[in-house]
């Protein structure tokens, strides 16, 4: 069983739309949880960082994690064609970071 | 801030051949990580430094793979000799520390081709 699992997509979605991303996780150790956006032919950059269940928001983006369930979650609100990106979620615990395979999401406008 | 360097942006290379990535972490960074990420696929640890010493390298391929930071500051990884499945994007990242608990940053990539 992976580390972490994540629906790799694609998901397309229209000028606006809500976008729910999530990943799912196998090892409670797992304390620190993080989304990177990734554009084409760029290195993953961070764009959300929480270390507990609950929810994070900043700006347009939530940063949601329940670990009594091992799943975390990324909404998009209001969601912008510059949005068009790769959405990798990263966790871990004392030491290295675990990377999903992330899910490809292109915003139509 | 300057973000984290990395050079060449491409390069192709035919298989057994060698080739070699430099990398340039975030001033005062102490932690480095370079990951290959294979199309389609999330990043892969290769190796981590703390300094200039290496606290994981236990995914990394000893036999043709190999990495360094001498002076702390800046590494390289070396791959020789060179075989198809490492055609990858190879992805150099720094920390404040160590530890899952510190952001990474990531540079844009080394993409290597092997014919």
């Amino acid at each position: 069983q992976k580390e972490v699992e994540q629906d790799p997509g694609p998901l397309s979605v229209p000028e606006g739309a809500i976008v729910s991303l999530n990943c799912t996780y196998s090892n409670s150790a797992f304390q620190y949880f993080m989304w990177y956006r990734q554009y084409s032919r760029k290195g993953p950059e961070l764009l959300m960082y929480t270390y507990s269940s609950g929810n994070k928001e900043d700006g347009r983006f939530t940063a949601q994690v329940d670990k009594s369930s091992k799943y975390i979650s990324l909404f998009i609100r209001d969601s912008q064609p510059s949005d068009s990106a790769t959405y990798l979620c990263a966790m871990g615990g004392a030491n290295n970071l675990f990377f999903g395979t992330g899910t490809r999401l292109t915003v139509i406008p | 801030e300057a973000g984290v360097a990395q050079s060449p942006r491409y390069k192709i290379i035919e298989k057994r051949q060698s080739v070699a990535f430099w990398c340039n972490p975030i001033s005062g960074h102490a932690t480095l990580y370079w990951y290959q990420q294979i199309l389609g696929q999330g990043p892969k640890l290769l190796i981590q430094f703390q300094n200039n010493g290496v606290v994981d390298d236990s995914q990394l391929p000893k036999d043709r793979f190999s990495a360094e930071r001498l002076k702390g500051v800046d590494s390289t990884l070396k791959i020789q000799p060179a075989k198809l499945e490492d055609s990858a994007v190879y992805l150099c990242a720094s920390s404040l520390g160590g530890g899952s608990n510190q952001p990474q940053h990531f540079g844009d990539g080394t993409r290597l081709s092997i014919l």
